[in-house]
């Protein structure tokens, strides 16, 4: 089947961790996103990345980092800087202007 | 901020139509209108878009206005499953970052 997916579907986080959550896509689309959801909210853009070794800031970067190494892949890694990560995070590619999302991964402090 | 008005909720006979009314008077002549809907927990789902032309597909119809500051997505014949938040969104995609600005939505309950 083609399409996003992200795993895990529900990921604990230690206070000083870093974790790292999964984007995986095999529709052949450049562009790649990131987008946090906290309850009742819109999306907010974290990082996007049009193109494989390349990847830009979104509205709410800090405390957050990604690599664009290969096409199919655009891991997040939530860092110990992000002071409020509990939220919804949502990955999602694009072939010219139609946005298409993962499942969604569900992030929680311990 | 968002750039578009929608209402918060709205009810739907099973069977029926459902009809979405959304209020974007600001869009600009190269923003397309798009149509999300996100069911619980679940990453939102695409649904239509368009730019001046109506448009249909297998989910929905999309009604532009002829002075493109109001639309209205059509789910022909709702049922149950179709109860979710559904969000319309103005997007100009050429060259910008490309951020979907989602706003509250409207939260379509279809009753039996």
């Amino acid at each position: 089947d083609g399409g996003i997916t992200q795993s895990p579907k529900y990921l604990f986080r230690k206070e000083g961790q870093n974790v790292t959550l999964s984007c995986e896509q095999n529709l052949n689309h450049d562009a790649m996103y990131w987008y946090r959801q906290d309850p009742g909210q819109g999306l907010r853009l974290i990082y996007y990345s049009q193109i494989v070794n390349d990847f830009q800031k979104g509205d709410i970067a800090e405390g957050y980092s990604v690599s664009r190494e290969k096409k199919e892949s655009f891991p997040l890694t939530v860092t110990s800087a992000q002071k409020n990560p509990t939220a919804f995070y949502l990955c999602a590619s694009s072939i010219e202007e139609t946005q298409y999302f993962g499942p969604g991964t569900r992030l929680l402090v311990l | 901020d968002a750039k578009t008005t929608q209402p918060p909720s709205m009810d739907c006979a099973e069977g029926r139509a459902a009809n979405l009314p959304c209020n974007h008077s600001t869009i600009s002549g190269n923003e397309y209108v798009y149509w999300y809907r996100q069911i619980h927990s679940q990453g939102p789902q695409y649904i239509i878009h368009g730019l001046k032309n109506n448009e249909t597909n297998e989910m929905a119809s999309l009604i532009i206005t002829e002075d493109r500051k109001s639309s209205t997505l059509i789910l022909p014949h709702a049922t149950l499953r179709d109860t979710a938040v559904y969000y319309c969104i103005v997007f100009y995609y050429g060259g910008s970052q490309g951020n979907l600005i989602f706003g509250k939505g409207t939260k379509l309950s279809v009753k039996p």
